[in-house]
């Protein structure tokens, strides 16, 4: 069935460098697709999204790149700081603005010092 | 400004019983969502609700339930509760017909 995915369960990544997460998604319809990051203990936060007629946004230390092509989407967090240390997930937004999301099933990025 | 609170944070239940989790979403959003996530998994969609009345639904059985008040604060109700049920519970609001959610930090069922 369509869904959206992770490549990776777990990531590792020194601290300073930079950090790329990647996902995959099935639906070539899908037109919206967020990153939301995941502290323990917390909800979903928002990251950074991207809509289907662009191929790259960047935010504050991260840039988001879709391949529509591949079907296949990706974040890049430059500089990893401790802080970063969270599970990541794609989504997508299927539908209207606002209506139900899909999870893949999310990347832990855990920091070396 | 306050984010999407919700209530409680953490609950235990036996199997077979009710539970109702409550959510007020954050100012100026009308709209509520709820998602179950299972350990180790990403958030599944259970329902969404605006303007009072259910306009979305996930792949989840007639057991839940939900409810939306006038001031766009929300309830989800799970009956004869399973094992299976327990989870982190989270309520996301947003405003109709604008992108992005805010996610509240969940409440944490346990069910014994």
């Amino acid at each position: 069935g369509e869904s959206v995915g992770l490549h990776l369960p777990t990531l590792s990544v020194q601290e300073g460098d930079n950090s790329i997460i990647n996902c995959a998604y099935s639906n070539s319809a899908s037109d919206y697709f967020i990153w939301y990051k995941q502290e323990s203990g917390k909800g979903p936060q928002f990251i950074i999204d991207i809509r289907s007629n662009m191929d790259k946004r960047q935010g504050q230390r991260v840039t988001v790149l879709l391949n529509k092509t591949v079907k296949h989407l990706s974040l890049q967090i430059a500089a990893t700081q401790p802080g970063d240390s969270a599970v990541y997930f794609c989504a997508e937004n299927r539908g209207s603005s606002a209506s139900k999301i899909i999870f893949g099933s999310g990347t832990r990025l855990s920091i070396r010092p | 400004d306050a984010g999407v609170t919700q209530s409680p944070t953490h609950l235990i239940k036996t199997r077979g019983q009710q539970v109702t989790l409550r959510c007020s979403p954050k100012s100026g959003h009308d709209t509520v969502s709820w998602y179950q996530q299972a350990l180790g998994q990403g958030p599944q969609f259970i329902f969404q609700y605006y303007e009072e009345e259910e306009r979305q639904r996930g792949n989840f059985p007639d057991r839940f339930s939900g409810h939306q008040f006038p001031n766009y604060s929300s309830e989800l109700n799970v009956n004869a509760l399973l094992l299976g049920d327990s989870a982190l519970y989270l309520c996301a609001s947003s405003l109709d017909r604008v992108d992005g959610y805010t996610f509240g930090s969940g409440t944490r069922l346990t069910v014994v």
